[in-house]
């Protein structure tokens, strides 16, 4: 099967734009979820998504927001950028399916490197 | 709330020689624990879990619930082992990570 795919790998926003990532998870997985990564703050949870639901989001501002489309594919939104917001954002995608352990193994993309100026 | 904490930032030891990543975890409920391993310009992937109670490249780690750890060990270094590790805590639905150890084997 293919890996988790992200899209754009980099990306370089001034401060005051918008941004969209994209993540495709592999095949048949359903769920997906977003980290944010830092030298600083290391991974952070940002949210996970599941059949289209948001099912957990972590602690960042409401500039931070996601969907997921009917096929898996998810979206990654980062409103009026801030240069703290230069980071490594990894999507993980994960089977989940009857919730036990086994399913909660997250296989995760190569990240899209954001840049803010 | 969840917590997973990783002493030491940086590891380093020679070749041949035992290896013990540390993590402790925080954690009211019953605790899922993993270890993933992200080797230099690689995607950040699963080493091991502790449900599973098995060996992945020698590696092995045992929950310890008392002390609420899941220190990850290795009788033996090699070189290809340098890399980054996270301890890894899934409590309600969502992964929380510590903050990684970046171990170096020396030759």
């Amino acid at each position: 099967k293919a890996g988790v795919t992200q899209t754009p790998r980099y990306l370089i926003k001034t401060r005051g734009q918008q941004v969209t990532l994209s993540c495709s998870p592999i095949s048949g997985h359903r769920s997906v979820s977003w980290y944010q990564q830092t030298p600083g703050q290391g991974l952070q949870f940002l949210f996970e998504y599941f059949s289209e639901t948001q099912r957990n989001k972590g602690n960042f501002p409401g500039r931070f927001s996601g969907r997921q489309f009917s096929n898996s594919r998810s979206e990654m939104n980062v409103s009026t950028l801030e240069l703290g917001d230069s980071a490594l954002y990894l999507c993980a995608s994960s089977l989940l399916g009857s919730g036990r352990p086994s399913s909660y193994e997250q296989y995760f993309g190569p990240g899209t490197r954001l840049t803010v100026t | 709330a969840q917590r997973v904490t990783q002493p030491e930032k940086l590891l380093s030891v020679f070749k041949g020689a035992p290896v013990e990543l540390k993590c402790n975890y925080s954690y009211s409920g019953s605790p899922e624990l993993f270890w993933y391993v992200q080797y230099s310009r690689q995607r950040l992937q699963l080493l091991l879990r502790h449900i599973s109670r098995e060996s992945i490249k020698g590696f092995t780690a045992d929950l310890n619930k008392g002390e609420t750890s899941f220190h990850l060990k290795k009788p033996f270094a090699q070189e290809e082992d340098s890399a980054m590790y996270y301890c890894a805590l899934k409590g309600a639905q969502k992964l929380v990570f510590g903050q990684g150890t970046r171990l170096t084997i020396n030759p």
